[in-house]
């Protein structure tokens, strides 16, 4: 069965650092990825996608990551982190119509 | 408001009684889906419809969930005889066809059973 991890289930970080967060997964066959977030009190949205392409990825609030397709990785990252980016971020997998999640990161930015 | 919404937020039920969620998606959205999430957890997937036809349902769910979307629009999701086990944050998304799994949630509908 399809599966995804992501290693760290709480990160503390004070502004500006930079940050990456793993997400692995396990699949052969052609791969569609994502990272969502969930700011305090919000709803779950979409940060990023993977689909095709270039392994690099751009999203919104300064986001980016890489698909590493020998390592089975996708891992999130942002050269410099603020207060604003708390919030619990996901890594999903497609699996036909649904998506397979990792149990998620709680990111605490320190002021 | 344009984007998902579902209702009740909160949901406090004892033991063995039955409760029902509504989820009202994006208008031009014929892909529904419900998911589950518990604390610690990433959301488990449920169910999901293309219009209102129930094309997958999660090897995982119990007979006791039931989920219709009647004509198209909104859905339900009943639990019925809830049990201590199905207190968790339910959760609705959709999506437009060709959407490539891109979907827009809702805030979820958070049940505890007491």
């Amino acid at each position: 069965a399809q599966s995804v991890s992501q290693h760290n289930h709480h990160v503390i970080l004070s502004e500006a650092a930079s940050l990456e967060l793993g997400c692995n997964y396990s699949y052969g066959g052609t791969v569609n990825l994502f990272w969502y977030v969930q700011y305090p009190g919000q709803h779950l949205q979409l940060l990023l996608k993977y689909f095709s392409g270039d392994p690099l990825v751009k999203g919104i609030k300064g986001f980016e990551a890489e698909f590493i397709k020998s390592k089975f990785s996708f891992n999130l990252r942002k050269p410099s982190v603020q207060w604003s980016d708390t919030a619990e971020y996901f890594c999903a997998l497609r699996e036909g119509p649904q998506l397979i999640w990792g149990a998620g990161t709680k990111l605490i930015i320190k002021p | 408001d344009t984007g998902v919404s579902q209702n009740p937020r909160h949901k406090i039920t004892k033991r063995g009684q039955n409760v029902t969620f509504r989820c009202d998606p994006i208008s031009e959205h014929n892909r529904l889906y419900w998911y589950r999430q518990t604390l610690g957890q990433g959301p488990e997937f449920l169910t999901y419809f293309q219009n209102e036809a129930q094309l997958e349902k999660s090897r995982l769910l119990s007979d006791r969930f039931s989920a219709e979307r009647p004509k198209g629009s909104f859905s339900t999701l009943e639990i019925q005889r809830t049990e201590q086990g199905d207190s968790a944050m339910y959760l609705c998304a959709s999506r437009p066809e060709g959407g490539a799994n891109v979907l827009t949630f809702g805030a979820g509908s958070r049940l505890t059973v007491l």
